[in-house]
């Protein structure tokens, strides 16, 4: 089993739409969690931290529930900009793990 | 400079040969790692450096892989004997690494290596 799971997708959606992405990790002692953007042949980029209270940055809210080790990511009203691989992070004793992404492409 | 350098931008070698890639992070920050991104997949852990010192080396593949950090600064990634598994773009990153805040990874732009 993977350290951090990831539904590949790919996911096609609208423009407006409302989509979710999930992540599963596999070491309960993880401490800390992280969203990256991925844009195609682009270095990864940090998105967002995730909390175990949620947070929200415009139109992105995320969201760790330690307790199930999962990981989620919502996006709403789509942009065509947001078409991008979005990427789980696990960080435990200073090492980040990366899921594989969930490839995300927005239409008009 | 402002970010983290990565070099060569582009590596063409023939199986066989050895190569090494370099890594500058961006000043002060304490951790480095690095990752391996094959053509459509993930990032693949390698090694991560604390200062100089290499806590966790678990992800190198093979022992014709090598890294060391000098100074708290540059980082060189060594392929020995490449073989054309090895064909991937090899990602840098760096962070302050200590502190709520200080954890995000700031990437180089890759050195894409092609193993003929």
């Amino acid at each position: 089993r993977k350290e951090v799971e990831q539904d590949p997708g790919p996911f096609n959606v609208p423009e407006g739409a409302t989509v979710a992405f999930n992540c599963t990790y596999s070491n309960s002692a993880s401490q800390s969690f992280f969203w990256y953007r991925q844009d195609c042949r682009k270095e990864p980029k940090l998105l967002m931290s995730v909390y175990s209270s949620g947070n929200e940055d415009g139109r992105f809210t995320a969201q760790l529930n330690r307790a199930s080790q999962y990981i989620s990511l919502l996006i709403r009203d789509s942009k065509l900009s947001d078409s991008a691989t979005y990427l789980c992070v696990v960080k435990y004793a200073g090492k980040s793990t990366f899921g594989d992404g969930t490839t995300l492409t927005v239409k008009p | 400079g402002a970010g983290v350098s990565q070099s060569p931008s582009n590596k063409v070698t023939e199986k066989g040969k050895d190569v090494e890639l370099r890594c500058d992070p961006i000043s002060g920050h304490t951790a480095l790692y690095w990752y391996r991104q094959r053509l459509g997949q993930g990032l693949e852990f390698l090694i991560y450096f604390q200062g100089n010192s290499a806590p966790d080396k678990s992800g190198l593949p093979s022992d014709r892989f090598s890294a060391e950090r000098t100074g708290e600064s540059v980082s060189t990634l060594t392929i020995q004997r490449t073989q054309q598994e090895d064909s991937a773009v090899y990602l840098c990153a760096s962070s302050l690494e200590q502190g709520a805040g200080n954890e995000k990874l700031f990437f180089g732009s890759g050195t894409q290596l092609s193993v003929l």
